[in-house]
């Protein structure tokens, strides 16, 4: 079983709608969470970073992490087709050295 | 300012060469991490250099992987006598010391034919 577990989709959804994307892991010392952003043939782009538990929003992006569930979420309001990219998670231990672990990644498509 | 640079940004190269790939990370950051991701999959960790530190190489995944780091700044990964499936793209981040959040280049697509 891998750390950070993360729905592959694709999930499609039409423009305006509510996105809901997740990540669940194991490792409890997990205390740092971020969601990259990835376009087709780009990097990784930093999206939103957490500390510990708690709600952290962005403009249209709201980060959710509930450690006693060991589960965290991503919500995109009003989402738009330029929001069509992959999103991934990634989250890191206190003295891990920096070392992020990464979900595999959702593939998000917003319908115009 | 500036981000993670990196070269080339495709690299087609023929079975049993060797290739090397550069990053150029943000300056000031003093940690810098390779990744590579192959096709529908995740980041798989290559690995980190810290300052001065001896690099954590627990990620590269054959001998035939090497990387180097001059001067705290500049990276750069060699494959040596290259495989099929190290064919992917290989991604390089930076991160500012006693932070989490890494800033990643645009990557290297490499394909070994």
């Amino acid at each position: 079983q891998k750390e950070v577990e993360q729905d592959p989709g694709p999930l499609s959804v039409p423009e305006g709608a509510i996105v809901s994307l997740n990540c669940t892991y194991s490792n409890s010392a997990f205390q740092y969470f971020m969601w990259y952003r990835q376009y087709s043939r780009k990097g990784p782009e930093l999206l939103m970073y957490t500390y510990s538990s708690g709600n952290k929003e962005d403009g249209r992006f709201t980060a959710q992490v509930d450690k006693s569930s060991k589960y965290i979420s991503l919500f995109i309001r009003d989402s738009q087709p330029s929001d069509s990219a992959t999103y991934l998670c990634a989250m890191s231990a206190v003295n891990a050295g920096n070392m992020l672990t990464f979900g595999g990644g959702t593939r998000l498509m917003v319908k115009p | 300012g500036a981000g993670v640079s990196q070269s080339p940004s495709n690299k087609v190269t023929e079975k049993g060469k060797d290739v090397e790939l550069r990053c150029d990370p943000i300056s000031g950051h003093t940690a810098l991490y390779w990744y590579r991701q192959s096709l529908g999959q995740g980041l798989e960790f290559l690995i980190y250099f810290q300052g001065n530190s001896a690099p954590d190489k627990s990620g590269l995944p054959s001998d035939r992987f090497s990387a180097e780091r001059t001067g705290g700044s500049v990276s750069t990964l060699t494959i040596q006598r290259t495989q099929q499936e190290d064919s992917a793209v290989y991604l390089c981040a930076s991160s500012s010391l006693l932070r989490y959040e890494q800033y990643f280049g645009p990557g290297t697509r490499l394909t070994v034919t």
